[in-house]
């Protein structure tokens, strides 16, 4: 699977959109973009994820660019609640079912 | 949380002892994963399930074991504990990708 690449760590100001960029320069044409968020001591959880297009949810936005090298998370209108390690994983289309979590980016929403 | 409970939520154990972590899903999923999480490593897969019986090893399987005699359990063994081991487990199941995780287990081996 390819290498994803996220800054360690970002800020947001509550009621505003956070954007989080995630770098995935190696992503092969069979391979989805995915997701994950964990808040603090809880386990991770599914956001979104996409393989081309880009998609909506009640939780979040997915866009990839068209060279699918790299793609943005939009959460549009944080919450404290939102506070949380967001993880950017690529995995392939076929039968590989196994997610390798990197390090992720720590969003702080502050108030 | 997707019908995934595990137990015991926390544990305190002997170095040597034997350790069983069970994880319960309601949702009949196939797919069922044992992760440890470990400040500076991230989640690291264990062990895998595909279905009753069939199992097979993650990126740090040694020291574990696991087993699956039933859909909605699967059971994460340390034979003789080791202080390395303590660690947050998290159970988790889901489809080919998407999954869907549990509430974690603390582990601390002494």
């Amino acid at each position: 699977d390819a290498k994803t690449t996220q800054p360690p760590s970002m800020d947001c100001a509550e009621g505003r959109a956070a954007n989080l960029p995630c770098n995935h320069s190696t992503i092969s044409g069979n391979e989805y973009v995915y997701w994950y968020r964990q808040i603090h001591s809880q386990g991770p959880q599914y956001i979104i994820h996409g393989l081309k297009n880009n998609e909506t949810n009640e939780m979040a936005s997915l866009i990839i660019t068209e060279d699918r090298k790299s793609s943005t998370l939009i959460l549009p209108h944080a919450t404290l609640r939102d506070t949380a390690v967001y993880y950017c994983i690529v995995v392939g289309g076929g039968s590989n079912y196994k997610l390798t979590f990197g390090k992720g980016t720590l969003l702080t929403v502050n108030p | 949380d997707a019908g995934i409970t595990q137990s015991p939520r926390h544990k305190v154990t002997e170095t040597g002892t034997p350790v069983t972590l069970r994880c319960h899903q309601t949702e009949n999923h196939r797919y069922m994963y044992w992760y440890r999480q470990d400040p500076g490593h991230g989640l690291r897969l264990i062990h895998y399930s595909y279905g009753v019986k069939d199992t097979d090893k993650g990126e740090v399987s040694d020291g574990y074991s696991v087993s699956r005699s039933k859909t909605e359990d699967f059971l994460l063994t340390l034979e003789s504990a080791t202080s390395s081991q303590t660690s947050v487990y998290f159970c988790a199941i889901g489809g080919v990708q998407t999954q869907y995780f549990g509430p974690g287990t603390r582990l601390l081996v002494l």
